[in-house]
């Protein structure tokens, strides 16, 4: 089943330990963003990375980091996590130009305590 | 920069007909898109429009003006399990060629 599968659904830690939210996917698409949502805000794009190697800061980057080693997985890394990153946390993919959207994860939900 | 506008939120009547508005000023343009997201769950992909007019699929049907910056999402026959939130989005360019900006997303109550 094409899908994007995104890892752990839910989760509290505290402030300043280290975590990673994990994202992977089996359709070979070349495109792939985190996003966060919060109430009143809407989704807001925290990074993408178009290809292998290649990622870039979304409009929302600081307090996270990225990496795109393999085509598949698309790991989002918070070094010292915050309360105000408590959130609802998104990992998509996509083909390039193409019209069927993106594909969405199942979502992560964190709390920063 | 980036705006896109929707209501916040909508009220309509099983069985009836509700559309959704959506007004965009992107610094880019290259598609249109409407997701559908239960609360707490992701969104999911609903319609596509790169050119102005109407595509249809099924009970949606989307609707898009370019020169006016303007679209439609027109779901009819309306059903319990359309209560969602249904979000607009623009590929602007930012965030990459597939980048997606998202408006904040309307949520629709559907009342018996």
């Amino acid at each position: 089943e094409a899908q994007v599968t995104q890892n752990p659904r839910y989760l509290i830690t505290v402030t300043g330990k280290k975590l990673t939210v994990t994202c992977s996917q089996n359709m070979n698409h070349e495109y792939m963003s985190w996003y966060r949502q919060d109430p009143g805000l809407g989704l807001r794009q925290i990074y993408y990375s178009m290809n292998v190697e290649v990622t870039d800061k979304g409009d929302v980057p600081e307090g996270y980091k990225v990496s795109r080693k393999e085509k598949r997985n698309f790991p989002l890394i918070l070094e010292s996590p915050s309360p105000n990153q408590t959130s609802l946390y998104f990992c998509a993919s996509t083909p390039r130009g193409g019209g069927d959207g993106y594909t969405f994860g199942s979502g992560t939900r964190l709390t920063v305590v | 920069g980036q705006n896109i506008d929707q209501p916040t939120e909508m009220t309509a009547t099983e069985g009836a007909i509700v559309q959704i508005n959506c007004t965009y000023q992107t610094s880019g343009f290259n598609g249109l898109f409407w997701y559908q997201q239960h609360a707490g769950e992701a969104p999911t992909f609903l319609s596509y429009n790169v050119l102005d007019g109407l595509e249809e699929k099924g009970r949606f049907s989307s609707f898009l003006s370019r020169s006016k910056g303007y679209s439609y999402l027109l779901l009819k026959e309306l059903q319990m399990k359309d209560s969602a939130s249904y979000l607009c989005a623009v590929r602007d360019g930012k965030g990459g060629a597939d980048g997606l900006t998202f408006g904040k997303g309307t949520h629709l109550i559907i009342q018996p």
